[in-house]
């Protein structure tokens, strides 16, 4: 069964321009999260979608924002982006025992 | 407000050792508990997930224990490989969703 996929795995944005993260689950998980990592913070709790529905939020600006799909599929987008922004981005998709399976992440950097 | 500690920090052991991971978080509440590792620039393996009705899961060298009512987990690795050097972070689930509270990890070197 093929893993959490994400793309791209790395990105170079600067300062005021958006970026788009996508994120594919495993098969027949319809629950995704997302995190942020960053050496300072650790690993923070973005949001997560379930059937389409954005069932969890974070402690983070309007400018985070994401998506799910019909295939669960799942887009996060940040708007206007700042130096803080730089970080490893990470997806998990998990079943209805909510274990969850992460991707690779993608390396943003905003210079 | 959950927080998740880990300790300690880091860790340096031998080759062959048996070794314990210390996991701490502030309320009892959790839904569930999940042990990953981490290696440098990489995404998160998940090790071991114990529900909160379990005391304790075991895969292969790992075993996780949970006592709820004082707020702890320990990961035991069992006969420690060079292969086992990464981060290995705990995280609390908050409730039923799949959201995580992770603790700071604790970097594991283990020197053949």
């Amino acid at each position: 069964k093929a893993g959490v996929t994400q793309t791209p795995r790395y990105l170079i944005k600067t300062r005021g321009q958006q970026v788009t993260l996508s994120c594919s689950p495993i098969s027949g998980h319809r629950s995704v999260s997302w995190y942020q990592q960053t050496p300072g913070q650790g690993l923070q709790f973005l949001f997560e979608y379930f059937s389409e529905t954005q069932r969890n939020k974070g402690n983070f600006p309007g400018r985070f924002s994401g998506r799910q799909f019909s295939n669960s599929r799942s887009e996060m987008n940040v708007s206007t982006l700042e130096l803080g922004d730089s970080a490893l981005y990470l997806c998990a998709s998990s079943p209805a025992n909510h274990e969850q399976f992460f991707g690779p992440g993608t390396r943003l950097t905003v210079l | 407000k959950q927080e998740v500690t880990q300790i300690p920090a880091a860790l340096s052991v031998p080759e062959g050792e048996n070794l314990v991971l210390n996991c701490s978080f502030t309320d009892s509440a959790i839904y569930n508990l999940q042990w990953f590792r981490q290696d440098p620039g990489k995404g998160l393996t998940s090790l071991l997930l114990i529900q909160s009705s379990q005391r304790e899961q075991t895969s292969g060298r790992l075993n996780a224990s949970l006592d709820k009512s004082s707020g702890r987990s320990t990961l035991y690795i069992a006969a420690s490989q060079p292969g086992d050097s990464a981060t290995y972070l705990c995280a609390v689930g908050a409730g039923n969703t799949g959201k995580l509270i992770f603790g700071q990890g604790t970097t594991l070197q283990v020197k053949p």
